[in-house]
Parts: structure tokens; C-alpha cells; sequence
């Protein structure tokens, strides 16, 4: 069975100041992760996704991710935070099954808190 | 590109009715969708995977006679909630897997349904 552990259930972080949300994973085979980010009440907007290639993965609203092999980490990060990155941010998996579709393990979710 | 849609965005409903929620695919075929449930402050469980033409599959303790699902053309599948109880009320989230290479989902809004 997959799974995903986001350790920390709020970050905060000065307006301007680089952030961290933290991400590791458990899944057979080759992973591939995605970070969403979800405001209140709505859907979950797609950020990024690491399935082959660079470890480092750029996204958008200038957000990217680094995929850590030997760590089993998929840790979010961004250079200076806004105001307006404030939201709940998920970390999910799906094992690589040679062409299965398979649905998403989401992380508990983190809430990122940025303060002016 | 990649529009999921879902409606109705909210519903409210007596015990014991049905409440029907629709998930489309605006702008792309999708052979497989996804329903999601997500409690209050928690994060999203997969509940089953919507395979068009053919049964659903059901994660493991989600009922599959309470939560009926229908994939019916290549852009619609539908959830319907039999019977609900209070319980049943949740944040009710699709996605469609879709995307160059079939390995992303695009997700909907979200439905919340309340059942007094």
C-alpha cells in the first residue's frame, strides 16, 4: 500500500521569506507525486508533478519541488512567500503500475500561513 | 484546456433521499474518473474509480449500493448518494484522468452536500 506523510499540519512564514512544506512518501515502485493546493471551499488546483526526469520540478506560481530518491521526499518549496500562497496544501502519489489508472494518496494536508 | 466540472456545487437534502452529483469533462475525453470524499479539515480519500463502460471500482469499505456510481459517455460520470443520512455529508470531489500522457488528474470544484 501507498501512503503520504506531510509532518506538519501549519507552516508559517514571513511575507517575503522562503517556505518549506514538507513531503514523504511510501509506495512499490516508481512514484509519481504531485503537490495540489486547495482554498477554502473549492477544488484543488494542480502545482506540479514529478514523474520522470530532473529531480527538481519547476511549477506554477513559482513553486517547485525536488524529488529525493534515497529520502522518499517530495518537499515543496517556493524562494519568497506572498500573502496570497495562504491555503492548504496536499502532497499525493500513484505507483507507477505500467499503465494502470489509479486513483491518488493524498497527505493529510498542510496549512501554509503567511504573514504580512 | 482540462475543465472538470461538477454539479451541483451544493446541495442540501432530507434523510433519506438520493442526491445525485454530476462530473463532466469539458474540453477532453476521459476513459477514467475518480470520486474523492473529504471531511471537514481532513484530506481527500479516493472512494472509487468511474471506468467508463464498465463497473466502478470501490475502495475498500465504501459501499458500493449506498454510492452508486455511472460512467456513461467518455465526459460524464455520476455519483449518486442512496439513502442519505446525515453522515453522508461531506465534501464530494471528482477528477478525470486525462493530459498528454494520462498520468495527471484534473479535478472539479467540489460538491458539498449537507443532509439534515
Amino acid at each position: 500500500a501507498q501512503s503520504v506523510a506531510q509532518p506538519e499540519d501549519q507552516v508559517n512564514v514571513a511575507e517575503g521569506n522562503p517556505l518549506t512544506v514538507k513531503c514523504t512518501y511510501s509506495v512499490s515502485g516508481n512514484p509519481y507525486l504531485f503537490w495540489y493546493v486547495q482554498y477554502p471551499n473549492r477544488g484543488l488546483q494542480f502545482l506540479l508533478k514529478y514523474i520522470t526526469g530532473d529531480n527538481l520540478v519547476k511549477g506554477s506560481y513559482g513553486f517547485e519541488a525536488e524529488f529525493n530518491k534515497s529520502q522518499t521526499s517530495f518537499h515543496l518549496k517556493k524562494p519568497s512567500a506572498l500573502v496570497s500562497d495562504s491555503a492548504l496544501y496536499f502532497c499525493a502519489v500513484r505507483a507507477y503500475s505500467g499503465g494502470g489508472a489509479d486513483g491518488l494518496t493524498f497527505g493529510k494536508g498542510t496549512h501554509l500561513i503567511i504573514q504580512p | 484546456g482540462a475543465v472538470v466540472s461538477q454539479h451541483p456545487s451544493r446541495v442540501i437534502c432530507k434523510s433519506g433521499t438520493s442526491v445525485k452529483i454530476e462530473c463532466r469533462s469539458l474540453d477532453f475525453q476521459a476513459t477514467t474518473m475518480f470520486w474523492y470524499r473529504q471531511f471537514p479539515k481532513q484530506s481527500l480519500m479516493l472512494m472509487a474509480t468511474s471506468n467508463e463502460g464498465s463497473k466502478a471500482t470501490y475502495e475498500q469499505g465504501v459501499e458500493k449500493d449506498k454510492f452508486l456510481i455511472n460512467h456513461a459517455s467518455l465526459t460524464l460520470s455520476t455519483l449518486t448518494v442512496t439513502s442519505a443520512h446525515p453522515e453522508d455529508s461531506s465534501f464530494y470531489i471528482c477528477s478525470a484522468l486525462g493530459g498528454t500522457t494520462h498520468n495527471e488528474q484534473f479535478f472539479g470544484p467540489g460538491t458539498r452536500l449537507t443532509v439534515l
